[in-house]
């Protein structure tokens, strides 16, 4: 159990467009997603807390306008990255908690952007 | 504030050799979770343990056995007999506050291990 997916695994876009990434939690239902991102060799960073059917808490620091983050039901959360730029490349790795007791997230397998 | 730090950067082992990958905490919360994750080169963070702070029994599962002290604010991770599929990023990470609360994981720096056969 607690598995969660993200598509795509793997995108390489050009400057200027935006991407779409989406994260399901595919045998729970999940009140709370979270996105993260990660550089080459570093830690996680919380981008932002997503809670369905509200608008997503953004970490200090991150563009809520450059990252949106629309959570339209209890197992989908999307992060689309407005015109991207090659700073943005980097590895996005999604979480969800089911439910607000269990405080365990479960991770996605991750999704590396390169913006060329 | 809250801080996770695992001090070691790297660690590098022979196969079947034990190996401990320390972590230590700081929150000012009497209540809070403990967790580690385990990522290997395919990027996706693998739940290993789930902690609370009222719960300072050690665990054992298989090969991998974890040591909670609050007394020195530490929350340690043992691999017994390595493998080379033990080779991956571990990352601890802390949660505070009590159940039904939004709260952040807040993770350590990450420990690479790296199991040679």
């Amino acid at each position: 159990g607690a598995v969660v997916s993200q598509h795509p695994s793997r995108v390489i876009c050009k400057s200027g467009t935006s991407v779409k990434i989406e994260c399901r939690s595919l045998d729970f239902q999940a009140t709370t997603m979270f996105w993260y991102r990660q550089f080459p060799k570093q830690s996680l960073m919380l981008m932002a807390t997503s809670n369905e059917g509200s608008k997503a808490t953004y970490e200090q620091g991150v563009e809520k306008d450059k990252f949106l983050i629309n959570h339209a039901s209890l197992t989908l959360s999307t992060l689309t990255v407005t015109s991207a730029h090659p700073e943005d490349s980097s590895f996005y790795i999604c979480s969800a908690r089911p439910g607000t007791v269990e405080e365990t997230q479960y991770f996605g397998p991750g999704t590396r952007l390169l913006v060329l | 504030a809250q801080k996770v730090t695992q001090a070691q950067t790297e660690i590098s082992v022979v196969e079947k050799e034990d190996v401990t990958l320390d972590c230590v905490y700081e929150t000012r919360d009497t209540t809070y979770y403990l967790f580690w994750y385990k990522q290997p080169p395919s990027g996706e963070l693998v739940f290993l343990i789930r902690r609370n702070s009222f719960d300072e029994q050690n665990e054992i599962s298989g090969r991998y056995s974890w040591n909670f002290q609050k007394s020195t604010s530490s929350f340690n991770f043992t691999i017994t007999a390595s493998q080379v599929v033990d080779s991956a990023v571990y990352f601890c990470a802390l949660s505070e506050g009590s159940s039904g609360g939004y709260n952040k994981l807040i993770f350590g720096a990450g420990t690479r291990l790296a199991v040679h056969p």
